[in-house]
């Protein structure tokens, strides 16, 4: 099992739409949350935190259970500039801090 | 403010060469600092991270070796290229603070090997 598994996709979706990706990961000492955005050929860029209580940062709002060990991001009112791959994030401390990325999820969003 | 520049931005270059990428931060003091590759259209791996001068680990035995000589400069280098060792390399530092280990990536370079 790998330690951080997310829908590779693609998600295609019209401007607009409402969009979820979910991301669930294996080790419960896991301490901190994130969420990347890399654009086709160019570097990730972190998009936002995911903290226990949930957050929202304008149309993206991020949650986390703790409990089922799973974390998700919301796109609200897709633009087509929002195409890219979301990549889910986990963070733990075994001494020093190991940081494992997802894979991705590919989002397409269409006029 | 921090920022993290590395270099060349794209390399073709046949196989056995050698290879070397640059990287440096600026605007922090001892950071964490990470080589990730990321073949296409494949998740992140990681190749090494530093956490101080001299101090180098690596998570995946191959070709290639990390060298940091300076506090805020890292070195990815290879003495003979592999095909395999076409992908894309990125270079990162981390902070820990509130929000836990928070990793911030160069631009990367595109290595195509021949």
């Amino acid at each position: 099992r790998k330690e951080v598994e997310q829908d590779p996709g693609p998600f295609n979706v019209p401007e607009g739409a409402t969009v979820a990706f979910n991301c669930t990961y294996s080790n419960s000492a896991s301490q901190s949350f994130f969420w990347y955005r890399q654009d086709c050929r160019k570097e990730p860029k972190l998009l936002m935190s995911v903290y226990s209580s949930g957050n929202e940062d304008g149309r993206f709002t991020a949650q986390l259970n703790r409990a089922s060990q799973y974390i998700s991001l919301l796109i609200r009112d897709s633009k087509l500039s929002d195409s890219a791959t979301y990549l889910c994030v986990v963070s733990l401390n075994t001494g020093g801090f190991k940081t494992i990325f997802g894979a991705g999820t590919r989002l397409f969003v269409k006029a | 403010s921090q920022t993290i520049h590395q270099w060349p931005a794209t390399l073709v270059q046949p196989v056995g060469s050698p290879l070397s990428l640059e990287c440096t931060v600026e605007g922090t003091s001892n950071p964490n600092l990470y080589w990730y590759r990321q073949a296409a259209g494949r998740g992140l791996q990681l190749l090494f991270y530093s956490v101080g001068i001299g101090q180098i680990s690596s998570e995946v035995p191959q070709n290639l070796s990390a060298s940091r000589p300076q506090d805020r400069q890292f070195i990815l280098s290879s003495k003979k290229l592999l095909l395999s060792d076409s992908g894309f390399y990125l270079c990162a530092w981390s902070t820990q603070g509130r929000s836990g280990n928070t990793i911030y990536f160069g631009e990367g370079s595109w290595l195509t090997v021949v």
